[in-house]
């Protein structure tokens, strides 16, 4: 039974749409994350949040925002989606303590047309 | 910067043989954490080392980190099928985890 929670799966929109990927999990974790990959790629971090009202932006430049106004929640917006932006985004939280694993969601596999 | 180098990037190999990957850093890190992905899914937590020298066993799996915590490796004996994916190693770095780029392993029957 997954704890945290990614919709939708898949996604197909036309270039310019404006977009949210929900991420929502039950273990109360402060920390969240949202990374971006490829297929069979790494992944590289595009937003993290270590509390309500904080967030942060990764190594890799994105031009999507997030907001954390609740602890479950941790939402990516794209405001006008392009084809450059097809790829694969997963979220992620994690307790305290740096040696805490990271508990992932399944993904949203997006594509812009 | 590549901080976390795996290798091999590919394997395909047949049911029943055994495996080693590796994850290696030009820099000493604290701790390690080793993640395999199916297709289609998020990454899922195998183990996490944190001392030097450290083995770890799961099943058929076994983790070892470096004794100057600058390397890590993965043996899978006896591979199955239900095996494959790709198997990433990550670093805690000023709080997030940074990625290697992955083993992808593919295991034939």
């Amino acid at each position: 039974e997954a704890d945290i929670y990614q919709t939708p799966r898949y996604l197909v929109i036309g270039t310019g749409k404006k977009i949210t990927l929900e991420c929502s999990q039950t273990m109360g974790h402060d920390k969240m994350y949202w990374y971006q990959q490829d297929p069979g790629m790494e992944l590289h971090l595009i937003h993290y949040s270590y509390g309500v009202n904080s967030t942060e932006k990764g190594d890799l430049s994105s031009e999507s925002t997030v907001s954390r106004i609740r602890t479950e929640h941790f939402p990516l917006t794209l405001e006008s989606a392009r084809p450059s932006h097809t790829s694969q985004y997963l979220c992620a939280s994690s307790g305290p303590g740096q040696n805490y694993g990271y508990t992932f969601g399944s993904g949203t596999r997006l594509t812009v047309v | 910067t590549q901080l976390l180098e795996q290798s091999p990037q590919f394997l395909s190999i047949q049911e029943g043989e055994n495996l080693t990957v590796y994850c290696n850093s030009s820099s000493v890190f604290s701790s390690l954490q080793w993640y395999r992905q199916e297709p289609g899914e998020g990454p899922v937590l195998l183990v996490t080392v944190v001392t030097g020298g450290e083995v770890k066993k799961l099943k058929r799996l076994t983790f070892q980190f470096g004794d100057a915590r600058k390397d890590s490796s993965l043996h899978i004996t006896a591979a199955q099928p239900g095996d494959t994916g790709l198997y990433l190693c990550a670093r805690n770095q000023g709080g997030k985890l940074i990625f290697g780029q992955g083993t992808e392993l593919s295991v034939k029957p």
